[in-house]
Parts: structure tokens; C-alpha cells; sequence
């Protein structure tokens, strides 16, 4: 079963500070990962993707990738009120042509 | 250049009652897959569509089925509703099961079941 795991939160920061959003998977074999913003009632909305281990950076945003430690993570510089939000982390395993979400992590940025 | 377009926005039905759900995918994709997302909860797969054929499936019941049409457009049906159906059901698009980018979704069906 290929699984996806993530701290439900919510995760407190304060504005203009550094969030720290992690993700586990459960299977080697994933090629593809990505994270998505998904603001309360709305759908998701992907913001960054990252296929090779090492840091990934656009804008504020930074995703890092382990695939030894089968971990990826999303860092958000410079936190805004309007950055919460529920963060899904999502994994591409190519063998089963599906997108497997976590079950996201909620943000909430204090001004 | 329009997105992922679903309809209806919204939907209350009773428990019993069949539904069925629209989606049209981005321009210049090809693919679609229909994911059920539960309150507070990560968005869980259903099906997806390539070349008008289920390519995989979630752990979902046979209630649930779907439909590609040949302009990639799809359906996705629900029969005998049960009050745990209740969920935000979105579309995702793709060209092809994406390293490109990932999925583009529509902004979901919202299905109330009473």
C-alpha cells in the first residue's frame, strides 16, 4: 500500500517567520512530488514540485527532497496571513498512474 | 485559456438517489481523474480516465463509475447514494500521468447527501 503521511497540525507561526511543512511516503518507488494549497472550501492548488533530491526554491516557497529518508518538505520564508491555508502533499508512483495525497497539514499564519 | 471546468458547483440529493458529475479538462490535456475529498481530510482517489478507458482505481464500490468521452470530457456517476458520500468531489487533468507538473483540478462538486 503506497501511503502518504502528514502532521494534520495546525502549525502556528508567526507572520514573517519560516513554516516548515513535512511529508512522509512509504515507498521507494515514487518518481513525483509535489505540494498543494488548498484554502478553505476551495480546491487544490498545485505550488511546487520536486522530482531530484536537493532543495527546489520559487519565490518565498522552497521544497526539499530526501528520497534516502523517503521525506519531502515544504519551507515558507517570510510567512503571510494569506499563506493559510491546508498544505497536501502529494506523490506520483508512475507504476500506478495515480496521484496519492496526504491528508494535509493546516497552516495558520498570526499577524 | 480555460481550466478545469466542473459542474454542478453544488448538489443536494437523497439517500438512494443516483447522481452524476461533469468535468471538462484543461486544454491540451488529456486525462482525468476523479478524487472524493471528506472534511478535514486529503483528497482520496477514485478513478481515472485515459483514452476514453478506466486506466486504475481507488479503493472505491462498483456505486461509483465513470465515463470519457472523446473529447476528454468526463462523468462521473454515483448510484445509490449513502449519507457517507457526502463529500467535495473534484476533477484533476493532466496530459498524461504528469511528471509535468501535476494535476490541474476544477473547483469540485460540492454533494450533499440527506
Amino acid at each position: 500500500q503506497k501511503e502518504v503521511e502528514q502532521n494534520s497540525g495546525p502549525l502556528s507561526v508567526p507572520e514573517g517567520a519560516i513554516a516548515s511543512l513535512n511529508c512522509t511516503y512509504s515507498d521507494r518507488g515514487s518518481q513525483s512530488f509535489f505540494w498543494y494549497r488548498q484554502y478553505s472550501g476551495k480546491s487544490p492548488e498545485l505550488i511546487m514540485f520536486i522530482y531530484s533530491n536537493g532543495d527546489k526554491e520559487d519565490g518565498r516557497f522552497t521544497a526539499q527532497l530526501n528520497k534516502a529518508s523517503q521525506y519531502v518538505s515544504l519551507l515558507i520564508r517570510d510567512s503571510q496571513p494569506s499563506d493559510s491555508a491546508t498544505y497536501l502533499c502529494a506523490v506520483w508512483w508512475g507504476s500506478n498512474y495515480k496521484l496519492t495525497f496526504g491528508k494535509g497539514t493546516l497552516l495558520t499564519v498570526n499577524p | 485559456d480555460a481550466g478545469v471546468t466542473q459542474s454542478p458547483t453544488h448538489l443536494i440529493k437523497t439517500r438512494g438517489q443516483q447522481v452524476t458529475l461533469r468535468c471538462s479538462p484543461k486544454s491540451g490535456h488529456d486525462t482525468v481523474s476523479w478524487y472524493q475529498q471528506a472534511l478535514g481530510q486529503g483528497p482520496q482517489f477514485i478513478f481515472q480516465y485515459y483514452e476514453e478507458e478506466e486506466r486504475q482505481r481507488g479503493n472505491f464500490p462498483d456505486r461509483f463509475s465513470g465515463h470519457q468521452f472523446p473529447n476528454y470530457s468526463s462523468e462521473l456517476n454515483v448510484n445509490a447514494l449513502l449519507l457517507g458520500d457526502s463529500a467535495l468531489y473534484l476533477c484533476a487533468s493532466s496530459s498524461s500521468p504528469g511528471r509535468s507538473g501535476g494535476y490541474t483540478f476544477g473547483s469540485g462538486t460540492r454533494l450533499t447527501v440527506v
